[in-house]
């Protein structure tokens, strides 16, 4: 299994701009989610999916899109790309979230780094 | 929505001292208590967790306590090494629904050779 991938590594944007993080997991995870991590703070939640055509939006939603067509995919859309927006971005997912078992584990992508200038 | 804070934001401690780190939270419909550590430049990955029928659970030089009471869940790490030096991550969850996962603030934890 490859777990959760990530693309691209790196991105760096003018403001206005927009662009689509890529975000996949093989191992068949109800949940996924995108989080964002500014330099020396912590993980923010954007957008969270429950599952395929279920999307929902987290603490930070504002300038972002999400869709889920599918179970293995959910890309982070940015609409127009402000400063604001640099960021390292994390996508996540988990086999389910609720209830007090594993499957609640959260296995995280390597990360986008983004830059907007 | 799920208020969480951690305790100490920053920890410096000697190579070989132990490390204590508070996670409280608000929802009373809490059941699920993870940590997550996420070294320099790397993703979080849980270490440790913990269910709300449970007080106590160790894994070798970590361990988490619970106290439901109070809303509150700590983490320990006895004997720290260098490579304990990383961000920890709280990340309480209730059962039912509810399906935000909303991460603590962070301590970072420099352990001193």
């Amino acid at each position: 299994n490859a777990g959760v991938t990530q693309t691209p590594k790196f991105q760096v944007l003018k403001t206005g701009q927009s662009m689509t993080l890529q975000c996949a997991q093989d191992m068949n995870h109800e949940y996924m989610s995108w989080y964002r991590q500014d330099p020396g703070m912590g993980l923010r939640l954007i957008h969270y999916s429950v599952g395929a055509g279920i999307t929902d939006q987290g603490e930070v939603p504002n300038g972002y899109n999400v869709s889920r067509s599918t179970t293995e995919d959910f890309p982070l859309r940015l609409l127009s790309a402000a400063p604001s927006q640099t960021s390292v971005y994390f996508c996540a997912s988990s086999l389910r979230v609720g209830g007090s078992s594993s499957y609640n584990e959260q296995f995280f992508g390597p990360g986008t780094r983004l830059t907007v200038l | 929505g799920e208020n969480v804070e951690q305790h100490p934001s920053t920890l410096s401690v000697q190579e070989g001292d132990s490390a204590v780190i508070k996670c409280t939270y608000s929802d009373s419909a809490s059941n699920y208590f993870p940590w997550y550590k996420q070294e320099l430049g790397k993703r979080p990955q849980l270490i440790i967790d913990i269910r709300s029928n449970v007080g106590e659970k160790k894994d070798q030089r970590i361990a988490v306590t619970l106290n439901k009471t109070a809303k509150h869940f700590s983490l320990h790490i006895t004997e720290t090494q260098p490579e304990d030096s990383a961000v920890y991550f709280c990340a309480p969850l209730r059962g039912g629904a509810t399906n935000k996962l909303i991460f603590g603030t962070g301590t970072l934890l420099a352990v001193q050779p």
